[in-house]
């Protein structure tokens, strides 16, 4: 069974710029969580698609949305780049509701200059 | 509010030791689902154990075992007889059961190192 995964792996854009962010999850789940980890705020929660529909989101700023397609893929995109948005992207896939285990990518690396 | 506390930023013990990952949690609801994830250097999180809030029962699974304990809200984490390749960063999760979504709130995690 394939695992999820993040495209791409590494990412450099320059501030202002704009970045899309995509996540295959594992065959049969719906659900796809998105997180950004700092090492000044570690694993924050951005934001969760559920069938489509975004089921919850995270703090954090309008610059930041997402949306999942019907075959569950992901993307998550950033607009208006600020330094700060460089961390690790990771997306996790889970078959559906709370507490379903989550299983993770491998992340996007993005770092913004 | 959801938290998670990992007291123990960093750690580092001689191979074939054991070794306790701490764990604190708070949260005002009855329903809830613990986890435990290891990142190795590669970056992935490595989804570990799920425990819900029902289940107080200690788990073992190979050199790893959990000790929940609801009555102080703490779920432990020991490897026993510790390797190298038990070097990784891990966090304890907390689920957040009011909106029905599957996000988690970690804590800051744990940095463990094994010398050989």
């Amino acid at each position: 069974k394939a695992g999820v995964t993040q495209t791409p792996r590494y990412l450099i854009k320059t501030r202002g710029q704009q970045v899309t962010l995509s996540c295959s999850p594992i065959s049969g789940h719906r659900s796809v969580s998105w997180y950004q980890q700092t090492p000044g705020q570690g694993l924050q929660f951005l934001f969760e698609y559920f069938s489509e529909t975004q089921r919850n989101k995270g703090n954090f700023p309008g610059r930041f949305s997402g949306r999942q397609f019907s075959n569950s893929r992901s993307e998550m995109n950033v607009s208006t780049l600020e330094l700060g948005d460089s961390a690790l992207y990771l997306c996790a896939s889970s078959l559906d509701g709370t507490g379903s285990e989550a299983f993770f990518g491998q992340g996007t690396r993005l770092t913004v200059v | 509010a959801q938290k998670v506390t990992q007291a123990q930023t960093e750690i580092s013990v001689v191979e074939k030791e054991d070794v306790t990952l701490d764990c604190v949690y708070e949260t005002r609801d009855t329903t809830y689902y613990l986890f435990w994830y290891k990142q190795p250097p590669s970056g992935e999180l490595v989804f570990l154990i799920r425990r819900n809030s029902f289940d107080e029962q200690n788990e073992i699974s190979g050199r790893y075992s959990w000790n929940f304990q609801k009555s102080t809200s703490s779920f432990n984490f020991t490897i026993t007889a510790s390797q190298v390749v038990d070097s990784a960063v891990y966090f304890c999760a907390l689920s957040d059961p009011q909106t029905g979504a599957n996000n988690l709130f970690f804590g800051t995690g744990t940095r463990l190192t094994v010398i050989p």
